[in-house]
């Protein structure tokens, strides 16, 4: 069955840097792939999501790339602020109707 | 506004005992989904159903069961409720199957 892979799980980087979480994907027929932002104590909420046929996707500070050869896709966070700081999920939709998970990254925003 | 519920939001229960977590929602989603989190794991999928009268187990169902009498409710209920099963518990729907919104949580303590 369908496997996803995140990766780093603790991400830290300076305030005003970039940040790139990566997640890999196992099922070819996978078509959609969300990203997750978790605060602490809330609920998961999407943030972005990108199509098997489109290759990037932005939105304002965050932009999502997926390369369907490798199997692969990134969430790219520029110019980063304290509310950033959030655990990331990403997730597969494979051809079973389900939605995959990753572990999660934490991101940490250092002033 | 449509939104999605959860009740109770905290309990602490006795191992042993029956609980039932409530989720509604206003939506009219014929998807929804009953995940736990905890601390390690990211989200796992314990049921989710498709539609009224449907129901299907996710990864991690032991232990827990789910019915689906209409379309705004999917109440998650511990038959006999262990230690194992204390955790952060998030209901949600989905319009399509992949694109999920969550609930705010029902944090269960068991002991």
């Amino acid at each position: 069955g369908e496997n996803v892979e995140q990766h780093p799980s603790t991400l830290s980087v300076q305030e005003g840097d970039s940040a790139v979480i990566k997640c890999t994907y196992s099922d070819s027929a996978s078509n959609y792939f969300p990203w997750y932002k978790q605060e602490l104590g809330k609920r998961p909420q999407l943030i972005i999501d990108i199509r098997s046929n489109v290759g990037e996707k932005k939105d304002q500070r965050i932009a999502v790339t997926l390369n369907k050869t490798a199997k692969h896709f990134s969430l790219h966070i520029t110019e980063t602020q304290p509310e950033d700081s959030a655990v990331y999920f990403c997730a597969a939709y494979n051809g079973n109707y389900q939605l995959i998970w990753g572990a999660g990254t934490k991101l940490i925003i250092k002033p | 506004d449509a939104e999605i519920t959860q009740s109770p939001r905290h309990k602490i229960t006795e191992t042993g005992r029956q609980v039932t977590l409530a989720c509604h929602q206003t939506w009219n989603h014929n998807n929804m989904f009953w995940y736990r989190q905890d601390l390690g794991h990211g989200l796992r999928l314990i049921h989710y159903s498709y539609g009224v009268q449907d129901t299907n187990k996710g990864e991690v169902s032991d232990g827990y069961s789910v019915s689906r009498s209409n379309t705004e409710d999917l109440p998650l209920t511990l038959e006999s409720a262990a230690s194992s099963q204390t955790s952060v518990y998030f209901c949600a729907s989905s319009p399509d199957r992949n694109t999920i919104y969550f609930g705010e949580g029902s944090w269960l303590t068991v002991v």
